[in-house]
């Protein structure tokens, strides 16, 4: 069965700080990759998404960046952090086409 | 960009009580609407997949319709337990059906 794993649970950072997070997916080859953010009061964002490797597609400008340097890793990185990077960061995959999206347990980032 | 709205933002409601909730996307170059339950300290976990007009889809108490040419979707609950708490996100597919497009969130109290 296929699993996906995201790390760190929860991680207080200062600005400035640079940012790593690691999302991986197990028991499937080729996954559709997908980073999220909820902020406070807001709904969830797409921020990157990568339908193979080395292929990343941004929704928005922003202070982060992400990279997938194996088929079932996608990484989230910043290299100087905002205050305004604060939230609650999903990584999720997908089959493509028409099917679901399974959400890792997110990182709750806090930037202070 | 891709719009998904969501109505209402939150709804209290009694057990037993039977709800619905509405989510509205752009109708042109329709390719999926998705339906996830976002339960407090978890996962985003997948509902429905939806993509043809008309179709309706049905898991237990909950059901959701779709309507791709007037660009609205409903899901109701029927018979609310307090088990049903949680917050109700639809999504839409971009143009390339690559990625989700998420709107807020209905959040669901049921109180028992």
């Amino acid at each position: 069965s296929q699993t996906i794993h995201q790390w760190p649970a929860t991680l207080v950072q200062p600005v400035g700080s640079p940012l790593s997070l690691e999302c991986t997916v197990e028991g499937t080859s080729n996954p559709n990759l997908y980073w999220y953010r909820q902020a406070a009061g807001r709904g969830l964002q797409l921020l990157f998404y990568s339908v193979g490797i080395g292929q990343i597609s941004s929704e928005v400008p922003q202070n982060l960046s992400a990279s997938r340097p194996q088929d079932r890793q996608f990484i989230l990185s910043s290299k100087k952090l905002l205050l305004s990077d604060s939230g609650f960061y999903l990584c999720a995959w997908s089959a493509g086409g028409t099917y679901g999206y399974t959400f890792g347990s997110g990182t709750r980032l806090t930037v202070v | 960009i891709l719009n998904v709205e969501q109505s209402p933002q939150s709804l209290h409601v009694q057990e037993g009580d039977s709800t619905n909730f509405t989510c509205s996307f752009p109708s042109s170059n329709f390719y999926a609407l998705h339906w996830y339950r976002w339960e407090t300290a978890k996962s985003p976990e997948a509902l429905f997949v939806m993509t043809l007009n008309g179709d309706e889809k049905k898991k237990g108490r909950i059901s959701a319709t779709l309507n791709t040419k007037e660009g609205y979707s409903y899901l109701y609950i029927k018979g609310s337990q307090p088990e049903d708490s949680a917050t109700y996100l639809c999504a839409s597919a971009n143009q390339a059906g690559t990625a989700l497009i998420f709107g807020k969130g209905t959040t669901l109290s049921v109180s028992s």
